[in-house]
Formats: C-alpha cells, structure tokens, sequence
C-alpha cells in the first residue's frame, strides 16, 4: 500500500464547481504539502501544514483552501474552480527527525485535476 | 525570492554518453535535493546533499553541492535507457529545514539507444 494515498487520481470538473481533493498518509508524518505541477513549471507550493492546528500559505494559494482533518489526512479545495487551475496536483508529507538529512518529501502519486 | 534554474530543460542523448545537469539557485541556501518523475508518475527522492562540497553517488547518477557558487550538479555516467525521466532540483525556502521547497522547472532526459 502507498504511504501517501491522494483520490481521486483524475477529476473533471467545469467552471465554478467545488471540489476536493484528498490526501492521507500512513507514515505518522507531521508535516504536510500540496504542491501543483505545470508541464514546463516545475512544482509550486499551495499551502502546507505542520500540525493540525497549523497550515501556512505557500506561494500560489489564491484560490484555494485546504483543511487538515487529522494528522494524517489533509484536503485541498477549489472553492469555484476556474480553467487555469487546471494542473497536476501532489500531495507530500516530511519526516521530521530534527537531524540533518531527514527532511525528504515523499509524494503521492498524483491528482490530475481538469476545469472545463 | 528564491529562484532555482536548471540548464538544460531539455536534454536528448545516447546510451553510453556523459553528462550534467546544472543547478543554480538565488539564494544561500545548505542543502538542495533532487528528484526523479518518471511520465505520469509521482517523484521520487534521488539526493539529499547537505553541505558544501556534498557529493553522493548511486549507480550512474552522482550530484554535488557548491553551496558558494549556489550551484549543484547532476552527472550521468555511461547513460541508459532506465535513466530517461525528468530531474527535479530543489531548495529550501528558508535554508534551514525542507518546509516549502522552491523547485527548479525540471530537465526531461531521453535517452536513446
């Protein structure tokens, strides 16, 4: 089984629709991520989240919101979808031993999101 | 702001070849990661260099860490076909831990026979 499991894999959706998009993880991992990928872009920050009780912009929030549930389970959505956002989306999570090294993201494998 | 840019964002070349991947980023920064993304498929962690003059090595990849130069590289030796992927290289926001990284648009690698 996946350690960070994201539903769905591919979604549909039209112009001013809400929608989420799901993230759980099995790795006991405080810190969590979402990042969307842009063919050419690379991956860019939305928000992410170092507890339940603490989630941060990152630097293309606009237009979406995200809640963290549980330690484990950290949602994203899109509140009134728009073609643009239009992109790949990956959850993450980090494992924080507080020692050097530690700090690799392991990656769900992936949301493609559609906005008609 | 950060700014991480690699060269070359495209690369073809044949089985057997050498050769880098660069990496250079804005800011200081102590450590920077690499990636692996296969077509469709999720990323995965390559490298993890730490301090200036880091090298790592795995099979026919090896990355390096010029933390003065904010530089890294990615050499592929005797290149093959399993290779072909796009290379992600990242860094830290802040220079310290690895919250929000800032990742470079990617190198598509094929490799042909």
């Amino acid at each position: 089984d996946a350690d960070v499991t994201q539903t769905p894999r591919n979604r549909i959706t039209k112009t001013g629709k809400r929608i989420m998009l799901e993230c759980s993880q099995t790795k006991g991992h405080d810190r969590m991520y979402w990042y969307r990928q842009d063919p050419g872009l690379g991956l860019q920050l939305i928000y992410y989240s170092f507890d339940v009780k603490d989630i941060n912009k990152g630097e293309i929030s606009d237009g979406y919101s995200v809640s963290r549930q549980a330690q484990a389970k950290f949602s994203l959505s899109l509140e009134s979808a728009i073609p643009n956002q239009t992109a790949l989306y990956f959850c993450a999570t980090i494992e924080d031993k507080g020692g050097p090294g530690d700090e690799k993201l392991f990656f769900g494998s992936g949301t493609q999101l559609s906005v008609l | 702001e950060l700014k991480v840019e690699q060269n070359p964002l495209f690369l073809s070349m044949q089985e057997g070849k050498n050769y880098t991947i660069y990496c250079n980023y804005s800011t200081t920064s102590d450590r920077l990661y690499w990636y692996r993304q296969d077509p469709g498929k999720s990323l995965e962690s390559l490298f993890v260099l730490l301090s200036n003059g880091a090298v790592k090595q795995e099979g026919r990849l090896m990355a390096s860490l010029d933390t003065k130069a904010r530089l890294s590289t990615l050499h592929i030796t005797a290149a093959v076909h399993d290779l072909s992927a796009t290379y992600f290289c990242a860094v830290p926001y802040s220079g310290g831990g690895a919250d929000g990284l800032t990742f470079g648009k990617g190198t598509h690698l094929i490799i042909q026979p």
